[in-house]
This record gives structure tokens, C-alpha cells and sequence, in this order.
């Protein structure tokens, strides 16, 4: 069975870094792109960015470049999603998901990881 | 960059019939097949419903179906049913090589 586990969910200060994860089963972790996707509190999906395990090829949107990192390490199959310096209106819910083989889809998803960042 | 909309919200009585539009401001939609729709009941995470514009992934009922005409795609459930009451998004990969979500439509189950 497909499994994405994420971290458990975070609260943090601004300006404190953080590192969260996904861990996946059920599959070959190296062969399949990891997305990760933004919904802030009451609204919609975003988009972030993947990376692909097998050669931790990554692609940012554009509005995510530079201030978040994508990162994966195969060997616990393991994919990360990371800020430098969080601030407030980081506070949202984040999703992994498997982009589907040979479409342009996520099939399979975490139960997602709620970062709450407050002073 | 593209941009999807979609009704913020739709209703139906069960064993009805509704229909969520999703219509992109550039011309990706009709140029490709690479509109998917998700559902997100309250609480939960997305789920993958319909793939490749009318694609349905093993499991989801046939209840659920997707079309595309121009620039919009379209989710129609038939049947309504209690527990399809939950937000759904369409979701696009633009020629930017960019995947974009619409901002969600509430279906209401009356």
C-alpha cells in the first residue's frame, strides 16, 4: 500500500528555521516526483514545488523560489520541505504528494503537516 | 501565467446532478489534457478524483466524471450523495511547466 507520513505538525517563532517531512512506502520512492502544496488557513491549493528523488532533480513555482527548499534523502525515502527564517504568514497547512506516473496528477498525498508560526 | 477559476460554491439534493466549471484566463486548457480535479472533504486531504481531464483513478466511483470544451473543464457529479459534500479544486499543468489549483468550489449537498 502507497503511504506518505508526514511530520507532526509544528509551532514556531519568526524567524526560527524548520524542517519538515515526508516519508514514503509502498513503493519505489526513487521513481516517483514529490510535490509539496501550500493551503493557508480557509483557503486554497498552492502549488510549491517537487523534486525527484532518484536525482534530486527540483523546480520551484516562482512564488516559492528562494524562500523555501525542497530536499529528499533516498536512503529513508524520506522528502523534506524547509524555511530558513519562518514568518508569520508561513502559517498554513502542507501537503506531499506523489505526482502520478507518466501524468500530470498527484495520486497519492500525506495527511499533511500544520506549521503555525506565532510570537 | 494561467490562472483557473471556479464557482466559490454549488449545491444539489441528493440523487442530483451538479456541475463544477473550471476556466483558465490562457489557453492551456484547450491546448492540453493535463486538468485534474481533486476533492477535499472538511479536515481532510485532497484526494484524486479525475486525471487527464476524464480520468478516473481505480476506486473513485463513475459517479464522477470530467469534460473539457475551450478553455473550460468541468466536474460533474451525478447521483449526489451525502458524503460528496466537501470543497473541490481543479488543478492544471501550464506550458510553464507549473502545476496551478483553482481556488475551490464548496459543494453543499442540501
Amino acid at each position: 500500500e502507497v503511504q506518505l507520513v508526514q511530520s507532526g505538525a509544528e509551532v514556531k517563532k519568526p524567524g526560527e528555521s524548520l524542517k519538515i517531512s515526508c516519508r514514503g512506502s509502498g513503493y519505489s520512492f526513487t521513481s516517483y516526483w514529490i510535490a509539496w502544496v501550500r493551503q493557508m488557513p480557509g483557503k486554497g491549493l498552492e502549488w510549491m514545488g517537487f523534486i525527484y528523488p532518484g536525482d534530486s532533480d527540483t523546480r520551484y513555482s516562482p512564488s516559492f523560489q528562494g524562500q523555501v527548499t525542497i530536499s529528499a534523502d533516498k536512503s529513508i525515502s524520506t522528502a523534506y520541505l524547509q524555511w530558513s527564517s519562518l514568518k508569520a504568514s508561513d502559517t498554513a497547512m502542507y501537503y506531499c504528494a506523489r505526482r502520478m506516473a507518466g501524468y500530470y496528477s498527484f495520486d497519492y498525498w500525506g495527511q499533511g503537516t500544520l506549521v503555525t508560526v506565532s510570537s | 501565467q494561467s490562472a483557473l477559476t471556479q464557482p466559490p460554491s454549488v449545491s444539489g439534493s441528493p440523487g442530483q446532478s451538479v456541475t463544477i466549471s473550471c476556466t483558465e484566463t490562457s489557453s492551456d486548457i484547450g491546448s492540453y489534457n493535463r486538468v485534474s480535479w481533486y476533492q477535499q472533504p472538511p479536515g481532510t486531504a485532497p484526494k484524486l478524483i479525475i486525471y487527464e481531464v476524464s480520468n478516473r483513478p481505480s476506486g473513485v466511483p463513475d459517479r464522477f466524471s470530467g469534460s473539457k470544451s475551450g478553455n473550460t473543464a468541468s466536474l460533474t457529479i451525478s447521483g449526489l450523495q451525502a458524503e460528496d459534500e466537501a470543497d473541490y479544486y481543479c488543478s492544471l499543468y501550464t506550458s510553464s511547466s507549473t502545476w496551478v489549483f483553482g481556488g475551490g468550489t464548496k459543494l453543499t449537498v442540501l
